[in-house]
């Protein structure tokens, strides 16, 4: 039982260029949440999908895009990265009815010059 | 918007010792949910606690408590007997009952001293 898993564990990017990253849980949760952390900040939703086939912006969606698309994998996509994007990033899943649960995956860092 | 609010950036304590790390949130929502999470040097996010707004007895989870007064909007987290594996940074957290939206502090830094 692996939890969630996030790939990559780096990634260093260029202004401009675009990137996928990755976020599988296997622990059969209908929700998934997608944060950023940034030094001197706690962390920020950018998106969460309550169940499969949804998905709604959190409190920082700009410059992001997000798939669902399983019940197991939901996936954060940097269109165009920008130096304002370098960050942690952490995905999450709870379980129906646990949803104050939050299970985090280890996080990607990423940056962006 | 809620805002969650940890003013001790850093702490210590020494081993055996008790340690109090405090958190104060702004809303004006009556049913929420506020949790403690531990995030060591590897980064992965670990719920430490958590506690129901609606619920007047504080959480107790093994060595660690917490201090919940609704009124004051304040939420500590009392880590009794510290141990050299509890340094880590600390974020409390606050979710609203109504939504998905978790918010976060900026964290403290807890150091444990042997």
């Amino acid at each position: 039982n692996a939890g969630v898993t996030q790939t990559p564990k780096f990634q260093v990017l260029k202004t401009g260029q675009s990137m996928t990253l990755q976020c599988a849980q296997d622990m059969n949760h209908n929700s998934m949440y997608w944060y950023r952390q940034d030094p001197g900040m706690g962390l920020r939703l950018i998106y969460y999908s309550a169940s499969e086939g949804t998905t709604d912006k959190g409190e920082v969606p700009n410059g992001y895009n997000v798939s669902r698309l399983n019940k197991r994998e939901f996936s954060l996509r940097l269109e165009s990265a920008a130096p304002s994007q370098t960050s942690v990033y952490f995905c999450a899943s709870s379980e129906a009815g646990r949803w104050y649960e939050q299970y985090f995956g280890p996080g990607t860092r990423l940056t962006v010059t | 918007a809620q805002t969650v609010t940890q003013s001790q950036p850093e702490m210590s304590v020494q081993e055996a010792e008790t340690v109090t790390l405090s958190c104060t949130y702004d809303t004006s929502e009556s049913d929420y949910y506020l949790f403690w999470y531990k995030q060591p040097p590897s980064r992965q996010m670990i719920l430490v606690i958590r506690q129901e707004a609606y619920k007047q007895q504080n959480a107790t989870e093994n060595r660690f408590s917490v201090n919940f007064q609704k009124a004051a909007k304040s939420f500590s987290l009392k880590i009794s007997d510290s141990q050299l594996g509890d340094a880590a940074m600390y974020f409390c957290a606050y979710r609203s009952a109504g939504n998905n939206d978790m918010r976060f502090g900026a964290g403290t830094r807890l150091t444990v001293k042997p």
